[in-house]
């Protein structure tokens, strides 16, 4: 159970476009489509953007957007924003009934 | 409206045991998985267990297999996390959340989230 790897940080300015690497095996991320992305302000607990690779739940900006490519899943934030910094996590199914977290992304926008 | 509120948590000294709770309202909790997820202090999420919406299965991080016990009380609307032979190493806040498909044994979106309790292992 190796959390996933992502970038420790990345940054953007407002109303740019940034994407988030999220990179696993074939038995995790690779493996299954059950890939989730979150979203942590500091003090708060963690809120669901995207879930099974690329669908979001209602009240979720389309400004969040998910895809996947072999092992790596991307978060792609659109028309950054100030309220947008914080922590990004993405988790993924990775078998034998676990789930796996990435190490998190910090998320500045400049 | 869904709401999950963690307690239990505090100051215990290594090897011994804790029980958390999570206090479920706002849907039908007899309807879906839960998870127990923590966050050591300034480091990032883990999954640590879930149970499925019946209570039949019960899946657990290798970290805290054969240490933690995860259960449920449909009549009292509450989620367990009996937690044994504490380490350091599992100082966290410890976070439930709902999964967020019904009826299902496919648990692996925690989607709605309580606050948190913190657990701090420590002689």
């Amino acid at each position: 159970q190796s959390a996933l790897t992502q970038p420790p940080s990345a940054s953007g300015s407002p109303g740019q476009s940034v994407t988030i690497s999220c990179t696993g095996t074939s038995s995790d991320v690779g493996g299954h489509n059950y890939v989730s992305w979150y979203q942590q302000h500091p003090g708060k607990a963690p809120k669901l953007l995207i879930y099974e690779v690329s669908k979001r739940p209602s009240g979720v900006p389309d400004r969040f957007s998910g895809s996947k490519s072999g092992n790596t899943a991307s978060l792609t934030v659109s028309g950054l924003q100030a309220e947008d910094e914080a922590d990004y996590y993405c988790s993924s199914y990775a078998g034998s009934n676990n789930l796996v977290f990435g190490g998190g992304t910090k998320l500045t926008v400049l | 409206q869904v709401e999950l509120v963690e307690s239990g948590g505090g100051v215990v000294q290594p090897g011994r045991s804790l029980r958390l709770s999570c206090a479920a309202s706002g849907f039908t909790f007899s309807s879906y998985g839960i998870h127990w997820v923590r966050q050591a202090p300034g480091k990032g999420l883990e999954w640590v267990a879930v149970i499925s919406y019946d209570g039949s299965n019960k899946y657990y991080a290798d970290s805290v297999k054969g240490r933690f016990t995860i259960s449920r009380d449909i009549s009292k609307n509450t989620l367990y996390l009996q937690m044994n032979s504490l380490r350091a190493e599992d100082t966290a806040v410890y976070y439930c959340a709902r999964d967020l498909f019904s009826i299902t044994m496919i648990l692996v979106v925690p989607f709605h989230w309580g606050q948190g309790t913190l657990v701090t292992v420590s002689s």
